[in-house]
């Protein structure tokens, strides 16, 4: 079936450029998402992307999206400690469902 | 425009027990998806609502269920309490008119539930 997997740990320095990875299977995604959860909070949305595009930019994000390998990337430009939480890679397929990776958890240190 | 709000924030019950969790959407927002976060298993969708009507569902026993009122408003609700039913209960809503689209979730911050 349909799967989306992203590691589950990352840990960089503040200062430094962060890129989460997402993997998924559904070939006929029409869209990816980035969705950013802090503790005690709901998931936020951080950008998304339309597959017939490879590159997004915003402010401090860069995502990258390569469809022949079904991989997508999000990349924080100088990370903050503020950026910590939980990154959750998301794909819509053709039937327009959701399917969640397990959520990559940003870890910065000083 | 105010955000999605979820009532109550935090709970907790005993096993056997039912608990009622109600989803405000954003205004305008016609779908709502309910989902359920646990550490061991992510981010699992309960069910959606659109209208009124249940659109999709996920794979959950029968004792979750859920309503959507004509004012958008969703409640969902969990009979006979499991241990293991203790999770984040997450509200989203969207502006989904039923065309294709980026249909981006907007969430609530969520109703805690623990079971004892």
């Amino acid at each position: 079936g349909e799967d989306v997997e992203q590691s589950l740990f990352l840990s960089v320095r503040e200062g430094d450029s962060s890129v989460i990875n997402c993997t998924y299977t559904d070939s006929s995604s029409t869209y990816l998402y980035w969705y950013k959860q802090e503790p005690g909070a709901g998931l936020q949305l951080l950008t998304y992307i339309f597959s017939n595009m490879d590159m997004k930019q915003d402010q401090r994000l860069t995502v990258l999206l390569n469809k022949k390998d079904k991989h997508l990337s999000l990349r924080i430009a100088d990370t903050q400690t503020g950026d910590s939480a939980i990154y959750f890679c998301a794909e819509r397929g053709s039937n327009y469902q959701l399917i969640w990776g397990a959520g990559t958890k940003l870890i910065i240190k000083p | 425009k105010a955000g999605v709000t979820q009532t109550p924030r935090y709970l907790i019950k005993t096993r056997g027990q039912q608990v009622t969790l109600s989803c405000s959407p954003i205004s305008g927002h016609r779908s709502v998806s309910w989902y359920q976060q646990t550490p061991g298993q992510g981010l699992q969708f309960l069910f959606e609502y659109f209208s009124e009507t249940q659109r999709n569902k996920g794979n959950f026993p029968g004792r979750f269920s859920g309503r959507q009122f004509s004012n958008s408003r969703s409640e969902m609700n969990v009979s006979t309490l499991e241990l293991g039913d203790s999770a984040l209960y997450l509200c989203a809503s969207s502006d989904n008119r039923g065309r294709p689209g980026a249909n981006v979730l907007t969430f609530g911050a969520g109703s805690r539930l623990t079971v004892l």
